[in-house]
Formats: C-alpha cells, structure tokens, sequence
C-alpha cells in the first residue's frame, strides 16, 4: 500500500514561510491527485488544496488562496506546499493524503501528519 | 460551499449496540460522500466512498447509505477498536468540505 510521509512542519512568526513536504513511495505517483487537509488544534478537518498528477491543475480553499502553493515533483515522488503569509489561524497539523482525481474522489492513504505553528 | 452537517456532536454507546450517524449536505450531492474514522493523535482513514463502499479491510459491520443531500453510517455490534471520531466528506464539488465531527464514547 501506498505509504506517505509528511515533513517541515515547525514553529514560525506570523508572516513567516514555510515549505511542507510528502514523500510517497508508490512507484506510480503521478498517476495520482494529491491533496493537503489540515487539522486546527481540537478541531475538524479543513481541505486545503488539490493537486492533479501531472501537476496542471491545481484548487485551494479561499483561507489560503493567495498564500499557498501546492507543487509536485513526479520524479522524486514528492508533494509540496509552500505557506507564506502565516496567521496564527494556520496553526494545524497539516496532513497529505492521495486521490484518484481532483474531484469527484476521496482521500486515501493518509499520512501522518506535520505540525505547524504559527506564533510570535 | 456546499455545507455538511453532521449529527450527533457526540454519542455514548456500549460494545455490542448499534449506532446510527448522519450527514447532511446543504444542497444535493449525489452519491459523493465518504466517511473517515480518526483516533487520537492520529491520521484519519478512509471507512466507506461514494456513500456505500466500503474501503479494503473495513469490517462489514460498518454501512453507508444516503443519497442527495442525507447520509447514514451505521455501525453494528460496536467494538471496543470503533471508539473514535467520524467525519463525512462531499467531493461533489470544489472545495471539499467535512462534517464537525461525532465524537463517539464509551458508556
């Protein structure tokens, strides 16, 4: 089964940047949508932002739009996502998890999650 | 946005009931509803897709119906390994959006 593996979370400043990272192992990575979910302390889930396989495509949620990019890199097997602009209101776990395609789908696998947050 | 309302918040049930969670969209979703089981401090993970499909290793006392704008997930013969917390999900449309929650406790 595929297996992700996220990484980059950290503390940082209000206004600050930061760059997530996913490690899949699935040799055919790029035949997959890939997503970020985030998970706000004690609370629910929030999609974030959606990727198509080979990259073209790609949707965030308002929260974020304009501050967040999400990239891949199919070669390497990995997912990005560059956070500029931090709020205290971005604090989370952000999780990385995969789709059949950009709609339409679902959310599976899962990985384990990175902490970010966002505070001075 | 379309919206997902779930009910209940939360739920206390004993090993060996049968719970009912539900779902509702606030416009019509067809059949794009998926549900995920979260333990604490960890990732969730994928129960059942498109309202009635349930994922690879999902014990069959797990179901899902619903169709449109009001969903169903029940469990039946609750164990003790099914005490999380539940989300349902549309993919209808961009953005994805989850219901709140239901937490679901031990009595």
């Amino acid at each position: 089964e595929e297996q992700l593996l996220e990484s980059g979370g950290t503390l940082v400043r209000p206004g600050g940047s930061l760059r997530l990272s996913c490690a899949a192992s699935r040799f055919t990575f790029s035949s997959y949508a890939m997503n970020w979910v985030r998970q706000a302390p004690g609370k629910g889930l929030e999609w974030v932002s959606t990727i198509s396989g080979s990259g073209t495509t790609t949707y965030y949620a308002d929260s974020v739009k304009g501050r967040f990019t999400i990239s891949r890199d199919n070669p390497k097997k990995t997912l990005y996502l560059q956070m500029n602009s931090l709020r205290a209101e971005d604090t989370a776990v952000y999780y990385c998890a995969q789709s059949v395609a950009v709609a339409g789908s679902w959310f599976d696998p899962w990985g384990q999650g990175t902490l970010v947050t966002v505070s001075s | 946005d379309i919206q997902m309302t779930q009910s209940p918040s939360s739920l206390s049930a004993s090993v060996g009931d049968r719970v009912t969670i539900t779902c509702r969209a606030s416009e019509s979703i067809s059949n794009y509803l998926n549900w995920y089981q979260q333990k604490p401090g960890k990732a969730p993970h994928l129960l059942i897709s498109t309202t009635t499909t349930l994922h690879t290793g999902v014990p069959s006392r797990f179901s899902g119906s619903g169709l449109g704008t009001d969903f169903t997930l029940t469990i039946t013969d609750l164990q003790p390994d099914d005490f999380a917390t539940y989300f349902c999900q549309q993919s209808f449309s961009k953005p994805d959006t989850f219901g709140q929650g239901t937490r679901l406790e031990i009595k």
